[in-house]
């Protein structure tokens, strides 16, 4: 069981948009700990798709964008494409455990 | 480039240990921590633990402690994680991932994971 709760799956045709949500308590995203968001595609290393809450890093497309408010987060895809087909994980770093928490992944099926 | 590269697959048996490598390049080793992440079979990431590239400072996640071991050797810039006891849950592909340098002697909270290994499978069968 993850610390961090994401639904196992979300799916969308190409263009549209979709949104995964992660929510955490008030030991990790409650107590203002930053998220971050990352890609799995399989046998590929994992891909950090978001820094800090909302902060996109060069080379990312910008239909990938991140919000964090309360004791959620939310990743949303603008737009989505094939190549998006992937596992996507959000991160936070949790005071009770004084270690960083993932979420359990949502598995993203482009339809 | 800033390069993450891994040890090959592993097989171990229960109550055996396992020692992974990760071979880091493109930066200043001693600037920056790595972390150590596994991923099982159909579950999500789970954090294993830090080590300080500066001093060798390491934090592990309470699940681990007693259990795993990590390691630097500066002169070949690479991280090692050893994890002993092995249990069939412990089947598992495990990646490294270095942080940002924010904390050089202790785990910063505001750290992300960037970039990671490819990951190294661990399988743990009798």
């Amino acid at each position: 069981q993850s610390v961090l709760t994401q639904p196992p799956s979300v799916s969308g045709a190409p263009g549209q948009r979709v949104a995964i949500s992660c929510t955490g308590t008030s030991s990790n995203i409650g107590a203002d700990s930053d998220v971050h968001w990352y890609q799995l595609l399989p046998g590929a290393a994992p891909k950090l798709l978001i820094s800090r809450n909302s902060n996109r890093p060069s080379g990312v497309p910008d239909r990938f964008s991140a919000s964090r408010s309360g004791t959620s987060s939310s990743l949303a895809i603008t737009g989505v494409q094939a190549e998006d087909e992937a596992d996507y994980y959000c991160q936070s770093f949790d005071n009770s455990l004084s270690g960083w928490v993932f979420g359990g992944g949502t598995k993203l099926t482009v339809l | 480039q800033v390069q993450l590269v891994q040890s090959g697959a592993e097989v171990r048996k229960p109550g055996a240990s396992v020692k992974v490598s990760c071979k880091a390049s493109g930066y200043n080793f001693a600037s920056y921590g790595v972390n150590w992440v596994r991923q099982a079979p159909g579950q999500g990431l789970e954090w294993l633990g830090w080590i300080s590239g500066y001093n060798a400072n390491t934090n592990y996640a309470q699940k681990f402690r007693g259990r795993v071991t990590m390691t630097t050797d500066t002169s070949t810039t690479t991280v090692y994680m050893e994890l002993r006891r092995l249990r069939y849950d412990d089947t598992a592909v495990y990646y490294c991932a270095r942080d940002q340098g924010f904390g050089l002697v202790m785990i910063t909270p505001s750290e992300w994971f960037d970039p990671w290994g490819r990951g190294t499978l661990v399988t743990v069968s009798s």
